[in-house]
């Protein structure tokens, strides 16, 4: 079954860095798109940013355009956000997310790891 | 960028109906037919409910049922139920390439 496992979350302070790590397994892992999610403590969710397949597309939200990269490694089955600048209001727990369409990106989610914590605070 | 607005909060007794609209533009709802539902329990991973707007993922009970209406979709809930107690979501593809989620929906079952 799909399985997608996420790393790297933890405490930073304002500014600084910090790069997530998703490990899928189950699947095709370069036959499909990858999104990243997010939800902030007491908020809803929020979409972050989505690499196609072959890593031919990259899309961001507003909110982390210029800060934040997705990028992802076919041959290790393993998906990543750098997160650069990193600001209170990036707090959150960060979810990899698969999109269903396969070999083709449909920005429908039909999978999701459990998730990893990221506090930016000083 | 705007969320996707949906309701609050709705509520409902056991074996009642409820629906959740999903406001958008015509520049996401009403531009595509990438409209996605979302059933979230705290803590836990939230799980794909529809897809497509009225199309439901292998496994899913037909309780659930969704549609669309110009540039509002819709997640009907029948025969409500204790576990259908979550948080609910849309998503709606849009024109830029990039994916909005809606506000969320609390649903409590009376």
């Amino acid at each position: 079954q799909v399985q997608l496992v996420e790393s790297g979350g933890g405490v930073v302070q304002p500014g600084r860095s910090l790069r997530l790590s998703c490990e899928a397994s189950g699947f095709t892992f370069s036959s499909y798109g990858m999104h990243w999610v997010r939800q902030a403590p007491g908020k809803g969710l929020e979409w972050v940013a989505v690499l196609y397949s072959d890593g031919s597309n990259e899309y961001y939200a507003d909110s982390v355009m210029g800060r934040f990269t997705i990028s992802r490694d076919n041959s290790k089955n393993t998906l990543f956000l750098q997160m650069n600048s990193l600001r209170v209001e990036d707090t959150a727990v960060y979810y990899c997310a698969r999109d269903q369409g396969v070999d083709t990106t449909w920005y429908e989610i039909d999978s999701w790891g459990q998730g990893t914590l990221v506090a930016v605070s000083s | 960028q705007s969320a996707l607005t949906q309701p609050a909060s709705v509520s409902g007794s056991p074996g009642q109906s409820i629906t959740i609209s999903c406001t958008g533009t015509s520049s996401d709802v009403g531009g595509y037919d990438y409209v996605s539902w979302y059933q979230h329990h705290p803590g836990k991973a939230p799980k794909f409910i529809i897809y497509d707007v009225t199309n439901r993922p292998s496994g899913v009970s037909n309780r659930f049922s969704g549609s669309k209406s110009g540039n509002t979709a819709s997640l009907t809930i029948s025969g409500l139920q204790a576990e259908d107690e979550a948080d609910y979501y849309c998503t709606s593809y849009t024109s830029r390439s990039t994916l909005v989620f809606g506000t969320g929906t609390t649903v409590t079952v009376l």
